[in-house]
């Protein structure tokens, strides 16, 4: 099995919303990322997870709050967003967490701030 | 710093005809390299990699050859389909750093 799953496909919320992403693989993975994409740019790193540690955060803003409650589940809390923050969020994982590592990504969550 | 450099598109072909689409590195170290394709709809899915210098990658006859004189990596496919119309992103990781860089991202299109 080599596949990540997300789930919702999309997802349209208020800016005064709380909702979650959910991401999850069994491929025995030890770390997992989330990634914002912009049309037409690439992936922006946000957060790293390594042995089910937070071990990189993008500086990006508390409205995004990760979790990693066991080494295949991976969640992205959203709270307050802002319009800018509509983008397609991708998760995927790694064997080590190594950059020479190939990252298997999911299909992505739509999201639509409104 | 580490980074990668692509060309810019949209890339627009026909069918069957030979693709190019160049990648060059700068990286301290000795970088893995790494082809990514992003169909419509979908995430990235790995397409190639390359681990050391001469390393060719190569899948769905897509190929690339890690070239250290060069620092380049260019993606080529001697006959493409329509089917190969997707968002190619060159990209590399540096041993010791847990993040992998991504180039901008080239759009192909391949008209029937």
């Amino acid at each position: 099995d080599t596949e990540v799953t997300q789930t919702p496909k999309h997802l349209v919320m208020g800016m005064t919303n709380k909702k979650s992403l959910k991401c999850e693989q069994h491929m025995g993975h030890r770390a997992m990322y989330w990634y914002k994409q912009k049309a037409k740019k690439p992936p922006e790193l946000m957060f790293v997870y390594s042995y089910e540690k937070l071990s990189i955060n993008e500086s990006v803003p508390s409205r995004f709050s990760p979790e990693c409650p066991n080494s295949s589940l991976l969640n992205l809390h959203l709270h307050a967003l802002q319009p800018e923050d509509s983008a397609l969020y991708l998760c995927a994982s790694s064997l080590r967490g190594e950059s020479t590592d190939t990252q298997y990504f999911g299909p992505g969550t739509r999201l639509t701030v409104l | 710093g580490n980074s990668v450099t692509q060309m810019e598109g949209p890339v627009t072909l026909s069918e069957e005809a030979f693709l190019t689409i160049n990648c060059t590195y700068t990286a301290t170290g000795y970088p893995s390299l790494f082809w990514y394709v992003q169909y419509p709809g979908e995430g990235l899915q790995l397409l190639l990699k390359a681990t050391k210098a001469d390393d060719k990658g190569s899948n769905k006859g897509f190929e690339a050859t890690y070239r250290k004189e060069t620092t380049s990596f260019h993606l080529e496919k001697g006959s493409v389909q329509v089917s190969d119309s997707a968002v190619y992103f060159c990209a590399l990781g540096v041993n010791r750093d847990d993040k992998i860089i991504f180039g901008k991202g080239t759009r192909l299109h391949i008209l029937p």
